[in-house]
């Protein structure tokens, strides 16, 4: 019953490295997306793919990079981190269509220093 | 500017008083989904609205859509220390997106 899983839960790193945050569902999703959190922001859209193969920018794309592996695996990369993107990551699960719920899983909460 | 500005964004009350919160735009959507979001989780989805005028209830919270699709409100009533949480609006346009959030707590 693992829904939507992401790792890791944590991570610290230091400005100019890199990181993959992984996210994994097995709900048999089509569309998959990601998420950053701030305080007073609610949740900003970094990239979405609404199938496997298939990626788009959503809201906030700059400074990352996304990989749709195939339908099960969405993962998001930060080739050279800053801290202005210390923030809570989230991904996020659905079957396509304008009524249908939306699963998340725990999040990833990334500090740049 | 976002797409959905959602107001108040924080809100503290007492256990037992009545609440409502927002979510504007100025676009309209066919469809609007309130999620709550606890501390270390991710949201979870507590209704969806499609028609115009739409009131749905969920025990205390009483969920409405606006008569022209471009708002909803989320009203709480008698609330519980167990309703503290972030509340989000979210739509699905040319992708899916969240309000702002409301940040509501209860104190006992």
């Amino acid at each position: 019953n693992a829904g939507v899983t992401q790792t890791p839960k944590f991570q610290v790193l230091k400005t100019g490295q890199s990181m993959t945050l992984q996210c994994a569902q097995d709900m048999n999703h089509n569309s998959m997306y990601w998420y950053r959190q701030d305080p007073g922001m609610g949740l900003r859209l970094i990239y979405y793919s609404a199938s496997e193969g298939t990626t788009d920018k959503g809201e906030v794309p700059n400074g990352y990079n996304v990989s749709r592996l195939n339908k099960r695996e969405f993962s998001l990369r930060l080739e050279s981190a800053a801290p202005s993107q210390t923030s809570v990551y989230f991904c996020a699960s659905r079957v396509e269509g304008m009524r249908t719920e939306a699963f998340f899983g725990q999040g990833t909460r990334l500090t740049v220093v | 500017t976002q797409l959905l500005e959602q107001s108040p964004q924080f809100l503290s009350i007492q256990e037992g008083e009545n609440l409502t919160v927002y979510c504007n735009s100025s676009s309209v959507f066919s469809s609007l989904q309130w999620y709550r979001q606890e501390p270390g989780e991710g949201p979870v989805l507590l209704v969806t609205v499609v028609t115009g005028g739409e009131v749905k209830k969920l025990k205390r919270l009483t969920f409405q859509f606006g008569d022209a699709r471009k708002d909803s409100s989320l009203h709480i009533t008698a609330a519980q220390p167990g309703d503290t949480g972030l509340y989000l609006c979210a739509v699905r346009g040319n992708q899916f997106y969240f309000g702002t959030g409301t940040s509501l707590t209860v104190i006992p």
